[in-house]
């Protein structure tokens, strides 16, 4: 069935380092790959996405890869702040028709000491 | 503010019982999207509406249902409640009618405690 890995499952990292999340889907016929930042007692908020006829999208210090092949793609945030201090969970979904069912990852605790 | 809102921000009640959680999408949006986070089982999909239709399901199990309607709120009850149910229950939602116009943004949360 479908299916979203992503890792590491925790980052720990110095201010002004750069973070890479990295994921792995399992439906080939997945073509909608959006991120979110999840902080404490919030909703997940959408931070950037990226579609399946795309290898890469940057805004800002945040950037997203596609490599459809190898379905992988990953997030990387340059300039670490701590700000950026969240979970963060990565998602795949095939779009169609207005279906959109989007298939998570089980997150990635970032922690961004000063 | 992603102008989901989600009534109420929190719930407690007792096994057996039922509840009923309200969502309104952010102004414009048709569809709806129903997702339960846990923390043995992450953010899980359970079911979409889109303008009142049913367009996506889930894991959702029977002791659950939803809908949406006509002026496009939605509703997500359940029932014969369990200790496990106990999560943070959100609701998303997007413009949903083009291929184009696809993200989806998630309201505050509902989080219920069943005791």
């Amino acid at each position: 069935g479908e299916n979203v890995e992503q890792h590491p499952s925790t980052l720990s990292v110095q201010e002004g380092d750069s973070a890479v999340i990295k994921c792995t889907y399992s439906d080939s016929a997945s073509n909608y790959f959006p991120w979110y930042k999840q902080e404490l007692g919030k909703g997940p908020q959408l931070i950037i996405d990226i579609r399946s006829n795309v290898g890469e999208k940057k805004d800002q210090r945040i950037a997203v890869t596609l490599n459809k092949t190898a379905k992988h793609f990953s997030l990387h945030i340059t300039e670490t702040q701590p700000e950026d201090s969240a979970v963060y969970f990565c998602a795949a979904s095939k779009i169609s028709g207005g279906y959109n069912k989007l298939i998570f990852g089980a997150g990635t605790r970032l922690a961004v000491h000063p | 503010d992603s102008g989901v809102t989600q009534t109420p921000k929190h719930l407690i009640t007792a096994t057996g019982q039922r509840v009923t959680l309200r969502c309104s999408p952010r102004s414009g949006d048709l569809s709806v999207y129903w997702y339960q986070q846990s923390l043995d089982q992450g953010l899980q999909f359970l079911i979409q509406y889109y303008n009142g239709e049913e367009r996506a399901k889930g894991n959702i199990l029977e002791r659950f249902s939803a809908q949406q309607f006509p002026d496009l709120h939605s509703e997500l009850n359940l029932s014969s409640l369990e200790l496990g149910d106990s999560a943070l229950y959100f609701c998303a939602s997007s413009v949903g009618d083009t291929k184009d116009r696809v993200s989806v943004n998630f309201g505050p949360g509902t989080r219920l405690t069943v005791t």
